[in-house]
């Protein structure tokens, strides 16, 4: 069964503070996803990685795909409060069938 | 807002009774996605229909079935519950059966008691 590990579990940050989010997984995949979560809402779709290599910036958020290394990264630049969220990010093996990460919780400090 | 549409956002039920939740995607789309998400499993992919055929099944419990209808709205039916069934049901959708990009509705919380 395809693992998804994403560290760190928890992460409290300070404003305008770099830092960044591995996820990890198992099994051959080129197609990786990041969602964010706020409390108590739905996931909103951040990324949508389909290549090795593939890197997309949105705003203080950039995330990468390496399949070779199984590892994706959201890197967050200069942090601001309103990116307090929880971020999933999801493994599709089959085109239909996402594995989501654990999920970290990330906490922007002023 | 998604354009996906659940009903009802909670439901509070005892244990060994049936629930059936309900997803409307958005216009256009024709694939469907639930999943569950809890404290102790996390958030996890249950099944998926296109155009009303089942096409993935991921970690469903035996007590739970879905289908999807030709106005392309989803239900998924949860019987016997337990306790440990309680948690946050989430409904997706896509334009097609690979879902490069999902769109996820607001969720139906279940308290199972």
């Amino acid at each position: 069964e395809l693992k998804v590990e994403q560290n760190p579990l928890f992460l409290s940050m300070q404003e305008g503070k770099n830092y960044t989010i591995y996820c990890n997984y198992s099994t051959t995949s080129d197609r990786l996803y990041w969602y964010r979560q706020d409390p108590g809402k739905s996931l909103e779709s951040l990324f949508v990685l389909l290549s090795n290599g593939a890197v997309k910036q949105e705003g203080r958020l950039m995330a990468s795909l390496d399949t070779k290394a199984r590892l994706s990264t959201l890197h967050i630049t200069a942090a601001v409060h309103d990116l307090s969220a929880t971020y999933f990010c999801a493994v599709d093996l089959t085109g239909n069938q996402f594995y989501f990460g654990t999920g970290t919780s990330l906490t922007v400090i002023p | 807002d998604s354009g996906v549409t659940q009903t009802p956002k909670h439901l509070i039920t005892a244990t060994g009774q049936r629930v059936t939740l309900r997803c409307s995607p958005r216009s256009g789309d024709l694939s469907v996605y639930w999943y569950q998400q809890s404290l102790d499993q996390g958030l996890q992919f249950l099944i998926q229909y296109y155009n009303g055929e089942e096409r993935a099944k991921g970690n469903i419990l035996e007590r739970f079935s879905a289908q999807q209808f030709p106005d392309l709205h989803s239900e998924l039916n949860l019987s016997s519950l337990e306790l440990g069934d309680s948690a946050l049901y989430f409904c997706a959708s896509s334009v097609d059966f690979l879902s490069y990009e999902q769109y996820f509705g607001p969720g139906t919380r279940l308290t199972v008691t």
